[in-house]
């Protein structure tokens, strides 16, 4: 099955500063990769999402890039402010039959004001 | 519009227990899927159901089954509990189950077993 690791599994960063958090899957049929982000006592919610045919996508401070033949994909955050500051999980899914993702283990990011 | 709801909140047991836990997906999502977290680590797969049926099951053994109902909410049941089924247990929902189709979290229900 799947597998998907994630590093670091701690960051901490001053205010204004980028985050970069790096990801690696085993599975080359994995074709959809999801960024979810996770605030204390909440579920994950998903900021950004990539599919195999697009190498990198941006929303506005946010930018996911995925490099297929390496299987890796990578989580660019810029201009980082506290409310940043939350567990992020980057996952993987491919086109199995049914919708299960593959999560890593998650980074917890820290923005110092 | 409401998000995904799950309750209870939170839930203590004691080992041996049977557990049910509930789950109202977002209006006009079809799919539910089940996932548990372990304190420090990532969600794992359990099940996905859509249009009633199961879809896909993960690792887990025959303790946890679930099913889910005409309205599309779901029920996740867990027999015969263990300490280490202590966790987060989330409940997730999407439009159709596709495997690319952007999957929408509850906050979880906190399980306890002692």
């Amino acid at each position: 099955g799947e597998n998907v690791e994630q590093h670091p599994s701690t960051l901490s960063v001053q205010e204004g500063d980028s985050a970069v958090i790096k990801c690696t899957y085993s599975d080359s049929a994995s074709n959809y990769f999801p960024w979810y982000k996770q605030e204390l006592g909440k579920g994950p919610q998903l900021i950004i999402d990539i599919r195999s045919n697009v190498g990198e996508k941006k929303d506005q401070r946010i930018a996911v890039t995925l490099n297929k033949t390496a299987k890796h994909f990578s989580l660019h955050i810029t201009e980082t402010q506290p409310e940043d500051s939350a567990v992020y999980f980057c996952a993987a899914s491919n086109s199995g039959g049914y919708q299960k993702v593959t999560f890593g283990i998650g980074t917890k990011l820290q923005v110092i004001p | 519009d409401a998000g995904v709801t799950q309750s209870p909140t939170h839930l203590i047991k004691t080992r041996g227990q049977h557990v049910t836990l509930r789950c109202s997906p977002i209006s006009g999502h079809k799919s539910v899927s089940w996932y548990q977290q372990v304190l420090g680590q990532g969600p794992q797969f359990i099940f996905q159901y859509y249009e009633k049926e199961e879809r896909g099951r993960g690792n887990f053994p025959d303790r946890f089954s679930a099913r889910q109902f005409p309205n599309y909410s779901s029920e996740l049941n867990v027999n015969a509990l263990l300490l280490g089924d202590s966790a987060l247990y989330l409940c997730a929902s999407s439009f159709t189950g596709a495997f690319n189709e952007k999957l929408f979290f509850g906050s979880g229900t906190q399980l306890s077993v002692l």
